[in-house]
């Protein structure tokens, strides 16, 4: 069982390029989130999906767009790249809310990405 | 405006001691309570949560507690283990809503020693 599944590992992009971080469970889970981690700091929330077509902003949406075609997938996208976008970026999935005291959120190992 | 606050950075503890890490918030909408587990180049794991129903939960050797009156929770972890080392982070989610959207702490680096 992989679990939650990001893609690239690692990706250096220079200022103004675009590109999108993939992400992929196969856990049937209903909703699934993108989150960023600056060094020292917690997890922020940019966009979370509760089902396929429905996505809706977190705490630092700016700069990042998402779409939910299919249950699995959950892309995340960087339109004009900038260096406050340096970070490491976590895709999650979970169950329902009603199953969320016993379903929290599964994490991949994230994406590290730098901007110069 | 940090609204979940682990005021340690770091934890140093004897390997068979008791390691206890503290974790504040400061927004009463919290009602669900996290610990996730990271060890370096790996996602968060989580470890335990806990309800604002209740004020203990207990899974094996780590224990969450909840003091709703003074916005704090803490997890014990007894006895300590070297695979034990790693960051971990406090999360909470709000009352209400149709996700589980997680603020979480800044994190505190554990570590056990021999």
């Amino acid at each position: 069982n992989a679990g939650v599944t990001q893609t690239p590992k690692f990706r250096i992009l220079k200022i103004g390029q675009s590109m999108t971080l993939q992400c992929t469970q196969d856990m049937n889970h209903n909703y699934m989130y993108w989150y960023r981690q600056d060094p020292g700091m917690g997890l922020k929330l940019i966009y979370y999906s509760v089902g396929a077509g429905i996505t809706d902003k977190g705490e630092v949406p700016n700069g990042y767009n998402v779409s939910r075609s299919t249950t699995e997938d959950f892309p995340l996208r960087l339109e004009l790249a900038a260096p406050s976008q340096t970070s490491v970026y976590f895709c999650a999935s979970s169950r329902g809310y009603r199953d969320r005291g016993n379903q929290p959120q599964h994490f991949g190992d994230g994406t590290r990405l730098s901007i110069l | 405006d940090q609204q979940v606050k682990q005021n340690s950075p770091s934890l140093s503890v004897q390997e068979g001691r008791i390691s206890i890490l503290n974790c504040d918030y400061t927004n009463s909408m919290f009602d669900y309570f996290l610990w996730y587990k990271k060890y370096p180049a790996e996602g968060p794991t989580f470890l335990i949560s806990i309800s604002s129903i209740k004020d203990k939960n207990e899974d094996g050797r780590f224990t969450v507690f909840l003091n709703k009156s003074a916005k704090h929770l803490s997890l014990h972890i007894v006895p300590s283990q070297p695979g034990d080392s790693a960051v971990y982070f406090c999360a909470a989610s709000p009352l209400g809503g149709t996700a589980s959207k997680l603020t979480f702490g800044t994190g505190t680096r554990l570590q056990v020693t021999l």
